[in-house]
């Protein structure tokens, strides 16, 4: 299963409303999660099952889609919300390509 | 609170073997559906899935790199050991491991990694 990743790159602005889209090469139900990475940390899990929020991450991220097609929506975009957004398919744990939000 | 460390050497030379332990506290890898995945990033590029063990020492590895990686675990120490052989400059990069955890929903079982390490990095050069 491969992950593709759009756009690869975006420029938003504080308060601005970000969606990026997760698309599978083949049908995965709803085994896809969400990932933050800011520059020099770890990933951190926002979202697993398409649209479960994992516990403490903020009202603002909210995920949706199954089968092939996924996205992950910021409501208002935050200053430490500029990061890198990874998908990630979770029966053969292939990642996605990414997808880095920075500052318009 | 779940803690991940990772330790190994930063420096490895080509065709060499790397070996990474990850050291955990907060869980215990004998606790139903519980794992320990790797994960590794080259600078500035995607995160790569290497592997992961699970708690009935199931393992499962990237399909691409599965003839050069093994994973064990020392559930009595509380580590995880990556072992990957015959190193290339290619594999330069950040090294990570994570708690792998799971949740049930509508007959699904769905497994994640929920926490990380900070990342140990790795350069393969002569």
């Amino acid at each position: 299963i491969q992950l593709t990743q759009s756009p690869s790159s975006l420029s938003a602005s504080v308060g601005d409303r970000v969606t990026i889209t997760c698309r599978a090469s083949q049908g995965i139900a709803s085994y896809l999660a969400w990932y933050q990475q800011r520059p020099g940390q770890a990933p951190k899990l926002l979202i697993y099952a398409a649209s479960t929020l994992q516990s403490g991450v903020p009202s603002r991220f909210s995920g949706s889609g199954s089968g092939t097609d996924f996205t992950l929506t910021i409501s208002s975009l935050q200053p430490e919300d500029f990061a890198t957004y990874y998908c990630q398919e979770l029966n053969s744990f292939t990642f996605g390509p990414g997808t880095k939000v920075d500052i318009k | 609170q779940i803690t991940l460390k990772e330790s190994g050497p930063t420096l490895v030379k080509p065709t060499q073997t790397l070996t990474l332990t990850c050291t955990f506290s907060g869980f215990s890898l004998t606790t139903n559906g519980v794992g320990v995945g790797w994960i590794r990033q080259p600078p500035g590029k995607a995160l790569e899935w290497l592997g992961v063990i699970f708690w009935d020492d199931d393992k499962r590895y990237s399909p691409s790199l599965e003839s050069r990686l093994t994973i064990t675990k020392d559930t009595s120490k509380n580590q995880v050991v990556l072992t990957m052989t015959n190193m290339d400059p290619v594999d330069t990069g950040t090294y990570y491991c994570a708690h792998q955890d799971y949740d049930s929903i509508d007959y699904a079982v769905y497994y994640y990694m929920d926490v990380w390490g900070k990342g140990t990095t790795v350069t393969v050069s002569s």
